[in-house]
Parts: structure tokens; C-alpha cells; sequence
């Protein structure tokens, strides 16, 4: 069946580093999706790229979709202690309904 | 309600008793899942309805998992004999489901079950 694989696991970063997570699919995807879980909370969604190499931002976020569609990464600048927490992505097969989550990026800020 | 809501928001068993969890879903989502998710770790994917089709059921861990929806309303999770190892947050999402463009999951805050 489809697999998200996601990496790294885990990433501590001094405030103002950049971040990035990357997401890549064992199948290709109609779409893909990015939450974001905070410490205690549940996980909420930023955004959902639907096209071939399509490039979205969100202020200091960057969120890219590959050209063969089986990929896709998270890009924070200059990260802020705001941003921690854990970073999902989420893929939805060609054929299929059902989205199937990575494994998450678990993201820690050293002011 | 807005969102999605689950209840209890924590539950404490025993070893050995059963549980049940509740999901109320957004109003019109046809799609709902749940997942478990232990301390510090990912989603676990346990469990997909979307409208009458019949469910995905490849992430329930064991028989003792089980899961019903009424119709494209609320959902409950039922862990029978529950083991120390079923201690986690579970947590219920629904969609719009199929493959409508704005598809995003919208979580509920969770079951936070203990079994002691």
C-alpha cells in the first residue's frame, strides 16, 4: 500500500537556523498536505499542494510539491521559538481517497 | 458544534476493562479517521470511514480494536480488554472526504487514555 516517508525525525535548531523537512512518497499523489502539531496540542492544517512542482508560502514558511509528484518539503526561515513542535505531512494517492500521514518531523528552537 | 469534539477527553481504566471512545465529526464531512498517537511519536493510522463505503480497517492493532460510525455522523472506538500498551492519545478527524479540493482534516482534541 502507499507509504509516506518523512525526514529527519528530529531536528534542534539555534532561533534564527533554517528548517526544512522532507516528505517523499512510495507512490505518486494527487496532493499532499502539511499540519502542524504544537506540544499538547493536536495536529492542524497549513496547507494542501495539489500541482506538479508547485511552490507555496506562507510568510517564513515554504512548502514545494516535486515535478514527479512523489515528494515534498517544508522549508522554515529563520526560525522562531513559535515554531516548534511537529511537522506531518500528508498524501493522497492518485487512485485513492485516503490520506496517509508521515511520520513527523519533531522540531525544538534553542533561543 | 464548529469542530470536531471527542469525549471523554481522558479516560482511566484498568488492565483488562473495556473503553469506549466518542467522535463527534464536522456537520457534512463524510470522511472521518482515527489515529493513536503515543507520547512523542507520529500518527498512528487506525481506522478510515468514508460515507457508505465500507471501512478501511488495516491500522486496527489487534481484535480487541474496533470502530462504528453511524451513517456520516458519530464515531466510536471501542478497545476491549484493555492492556497497558493501549495507554495514548487517540485522536478522531474528519474531512470532506473523496476528492474534493479542499479536503483538509480537521482534528478533535483527543481521548487521552490511561490503563493502569
Amino acid at each position: 500500500g502507499q507509504q509516506v516517508m518523512q525526514i529527519p525525525q528530529y531536528q534542534h535548531v539555534q532561533e534564527g537556523e533554517d528548517f526544512t523537512t522532507y516528505c517523499n512518497s512510495s507512490t505518486t499523489l494527487s496532493n499532499i498536505q502539511w499540519y502542524k502539531q504544537r506540544p499538547g496540542g493536536h495536529p492542524v492544517f497549513l496547507i494542501q499542494l495539489v500541482k506538479s512542482g508547485e511552490v507555496k508560502k506562507q510568510k517564513r514558511l515554504t512548502f514545494q510539491f516535486g515535478e514527479a509528484k512523489k515528494n515534498s518539503s517544508l522549508h522554515i526561515t529563520a526560525t522562531q521559538t513559535t515554531d516548534v513542535g511537529t511537522y506531518f505531512c500528508a498524501g493522497r494517492g492518485e487512485y485513492g481517497n485516503k490520506l496517509v500521514f508521515g511520520a513527523g518531523t519533531i522540531l525544538r528552537v534553542k533561543s | 458544534g464548529a469542530g470536531v469534539s471527542q469525549s471523554p477527553s481522558n479516560k482511566v481504566t484498568e488492565k483488562g476493562k473495556d473503553v469506549e471512545l466518542r467522535c463527534d465529526p464536522i456537520s457534512g464531512h463524510t470522511a472521518l479517521y482515527w489515529y493513536r498517537q503515543r507520547l512523542g511519536q507520529g500518527l498512528e493510522f487506525l481506522i478510515y470511514f468514508q460515507g457508505n463505503s465500507a471501512p478501511d480497517k488495516s491500522g486496527l492493532p489487534s481484535d480487541r480494536f474496533s470502530a462504528e460510525r453511524t451513517g456520516e455522523s458519530v464515531s466510536t472506538l471501542t478497545i476491549q480488554r484493555t492492556q497497558q500498551e493501549d495507554s495514548a492519545v487517540y485522536l478522531c478527524a474528519s474531512s470532506l472526504g473523496g476528492r474534493k479540493t479542499h479536503n483538509e482534516q480537521f482534528f478533535g482534541p483527543g481521548t487521552r487514555l490511561t490503563v493502569l
